[in-house]
């Protein structure tokens, strides 16, 4: 199977614009979730999607946002950049999960975000 | 107190030698455990996956979990160059679905 892609890999924004970064699960994965990583905070949670619903949101502010297509695939969105958004998006597809599952998460390659 | 600690490094180990890599988590009722390797400039890959008290052997690789500790660590024997990297302990926690709470990461260097 083909793994977790997301597009684009680089991008360079300024601040106060907007991204839109995309991701594509495993074929048959239907939850999505995102992550945040940066040198001084690492690998923290965004939020996760599952038949296009949000399940679960981590501590960020409401300038991030997603949504999941009936295709699995997903989408977040950050408005209003500020220089700390600078930082490596990634994606992770999993099978379909319950509560109690040890459903295993499967990275993209995640997509660089450089904020001037 | 975070809710998964891992030692930063770097750990240092000669080429052939055993690595051991720790992590603690605060949260008692977790019951899934990952161990992802990230290699600079890519993303995680995941090593393995424990849930269950014990061992749990893969290749050159094992995961040793002790829930009564909240302890969680991976052994990487005849280490080499090739594994040097920053190791991930994860843990999902048992209020969400799909949500892993990731350790800041341990950075491995196997030295020839």
């Amino acid at each position: 199977k083909a793994g977790v892609t997301q597009t684009p890999r680089y991008l360079i924004k300024t601040r106060g614009q907007q991204v839109t970064l995309s991701c594509s699960p495993i074929s048959g994965h239907r939850s999505v979730s995102w992550y945040q990583q940066t040198p001084g905070q690492g690998l923290q949670f965004l939020f996760e999607y599952f038949s296009e619903t949000q399940r679960n949101k981590g501590n960020f502010p409401g300038r991030f946002s997603g949504r999941q297509f009936s295709n699995s695939r997903s989408e977040m969105n950050v408005s209003t950049l500020e220089l700390g958004d600078s930082a490596l998006y990634l994606c992770a597809s999993s099978e379909p999960s319950t509560p109690t599952s040890t459903d295993t998460q499967y990275f993209g390659p995640g997509t660089r975000l450089t904020v001037l | 107190q975070k809710e998964v600690e891992q030692n930063s490094g770097p750990l240092s180990v000669p080429e052939g030698a055993i690595a051991s890599l720790n992590c603690t988590y605060s949260d008692r009722v977790s019951q899934s455990f990952f161990w992802y390797r990230q290699y600079s400039g890519k993303s995680p890959e995941l090593i393995m996956s424990i849930y269950s008290n014990g061992d749990k052997e893969d290749g050159r690789f094992t995961a040793q979990l002790n829930k009564a500790s909240q302890y969680v660590s991976l052994l990487i024997r005849d280490s080499q160059p090739s594994d040097s990297a920053t190791y991930l302990c994860a843990v999902r926690v048992n209020t969400g679905f799909q949500k892993l709470v990731f350790g800041t990461g341990t950075r491995l260097l196997v030295s020839p």
